[in-house]
């Protein structure tokens, strides 16, 4: 089973700065892959970022990137140069190597403030 | 490119009535999964349909049932409905093999449908 640990209910932010969302995870599994998604007021659950677990590389996609260490179980996302429109709930989630389903954090709600 | 797409966006019912919800998938996919999302919470996973079949489930009771159509649609059934199925239910769509270049396995989400059970 995948267990997935977001710590940080709520963040605030300043414009034009960057956040770090964190996120745990637990598995048992060899491979499997890590996402980042970003939830607005109007509930549609927009992707923005994975990580597989035998990329040797951090992703990155614009301006966010994923800070994977396999070691310690995390994959923490940075959102460089917040702007007003990242004002969100973002959901750390994961999927098993056997897995078909996507197991969800609690999620982290960012405020950015102008 | 049309992405997922959830009938009705908002629903009331009420305790011990049965509801059914839609799901078009994104052009291309050919599997759904459907997950309720409890509010201030993270989405918990119902089940995955592939091939007009339950492919896996999550820990939810036989009240929640669903069915894929040949043309990869989905819908999702709640019976005897009980205040805590109030939540937002997400349909999201994939490939069943995902393409070389598709690593993120290529899931997409729809916005939801809310229901309430009053």
């Amino acid at each position: 089973a995948q267990k997935i640990t977001q710590t940080q209910p709520g963040m605030f932010v300043q414009e034009k700065e960057a956040v770090t969302l964190d996120c745990t995870y637990d598995t048992s599994d060899q491979s499997y892959g890590l996402f980042w998604y970003k939830q607005p007021s109007s509930g549609e659950m927009i992707f923005l970022i994975y990580q597989g677990s035998y990329d040797e590389q951090n992703a990155t996609e614009g301006r966010y990137s994923l800070n994977f260490q396999k070691a310690r179980k995390s994959a923490n996302l940075v959102i460089s140069a917040s702007q007003l429109g990242d004002s969100a709930m973002y959901f750390c989630a994961m999927r098993g190597g056997r897995d078909y389903k996507l197991s969800f954090g609690a999620g982290t709600t960012v405020t950015v403030r102008a | 490119d049309a992405g997922v797409t959830q009938s009705p966006t908002h629903l009331i019912k009420t305790r011990g009535q049965q509801v059914t919800l839609r799901c078009s998938p994104k052009s291309g996919h050919d599997t759904v999964s459907w997950y309720q999302q409890a509010l201030g919470q993270g989405p918990q996973f119902i089940f995955q349909y592939y091939e007009e079949e339950e492919r896996q489930r999550g820990n939810f009771p036989d009240r929640f049932s669903g069915h894929q159509f040949p043309n990869y649609s989905s819908e999702l059934n709640v019976n005897a409905l009980l205040l805590g199925d109030s939540a937002l239910y997400l349909c999201a769509s994939s490939l069943a093999l995902p393409r070389i270049g598709q690593p993120n396995y290529g899931y997409t989400f729809g916005s939801g449908t809310r229901l309430t059970v009053v």
